[in-house]
């Protein structure tokens, strides 16, 4: 079993509306989670970063923890055709190696106007 | 605030070749360093990070190494390039300690023919 589940989609709304992304892991060690957006032929751009279950928001994106289930989400609402890009979840334990962050594979969101 | 540099943004080697891909960092001291490969289907693999001058690890065997000769700048080398050291390259910087997100210049896409 991989450490970090990501379905890669792609997933294509229309504008306005809600988008759910998600991440599974196995690890139990993992404290703290991270969502990256990346659009075509760019870097990663950090978006949110929690270290504590439940919800936290910024603007139209919400990150949602549930340790119990280890399970993140990040929502988008009233999503904008500028949101079509692809979205990395990341996550790592407390402690332990500098270079430990480990990334799902990314879900490609495409937006239609 | 802090900003992250890496140049070239394409580069296209021939087999054998010798590589030098350079990230510096802008508007910080005493950051970690990561080299990370994004190969399409793949994800993010780390190469190498560094918590400090002239401080390098390795995650994974290969034809690739690091440097970094000063505080903000860290170099990625081969002396002899092969074809399966195509892909895109990103460097990433994040405060020391172990909670800190990590983020990510806009990469290198390095071709070799």
């Amino acid at each position: 079993q991989k450490e970090v589940e990501q379905d890669p989609g792609p997933l294509s709304v229309p504008e306005g509306a809600i988008v759910s992304l998600n991440c599974t892991y196995s690890n139990s060690a993992f404290q703290y989670f991270m969502w990256y957006r990346q659009y075509s032929r760019k870097g990663p751009e950090l978006l949110m970063y929690t270290y504590s279950s439940g919800n936290k928001e910024d603007g139209r994106f919400t990150a949602q923890v549930d340790k119990s289930s280890k399970y993140i989400s990040l929502f988008i609402r009233d999503s904008q055709p500028s949101d079509s890009a692809t979205y990395l979840c990341a996550m790592r334990d407390y402690g332990g190696s500098q270079g430990n962050l480990i990334f799902g594979k990314g879900t490609k969101l495409s937006v239609k106007p | 605030s802090q900003t992250i540099h890496q140049w070239p943004a394409t580069l296209v080697q021939p087999v054998g070749s010798p590589l030098s891909l350079e990230c510096t960092v802008e508007g910080t001291s005493n950051p970690n360093l990561y080299w990370y490969r994004q190969a399409a289907g793949r994800g993010l693999q780390l190469l190498f990070y560094s918590v400090g001058i002239g401080q390098i690890s390795s995650e994974v065997p290969q034809n690739l190494s690091a440097s970094r000769p000063q505080d903000r700048q860290f170099i990625l080398s081969s002396k002899k390039l092969l074809l399966s050291d195509s892909g895109f390259y990103l460097c990433a910087w994040s405060v020391s300690g172990s909670r800190q997100p990590q983020h990510f210049g806009d990469g290198t896409r390095l071709s070799i023919l």
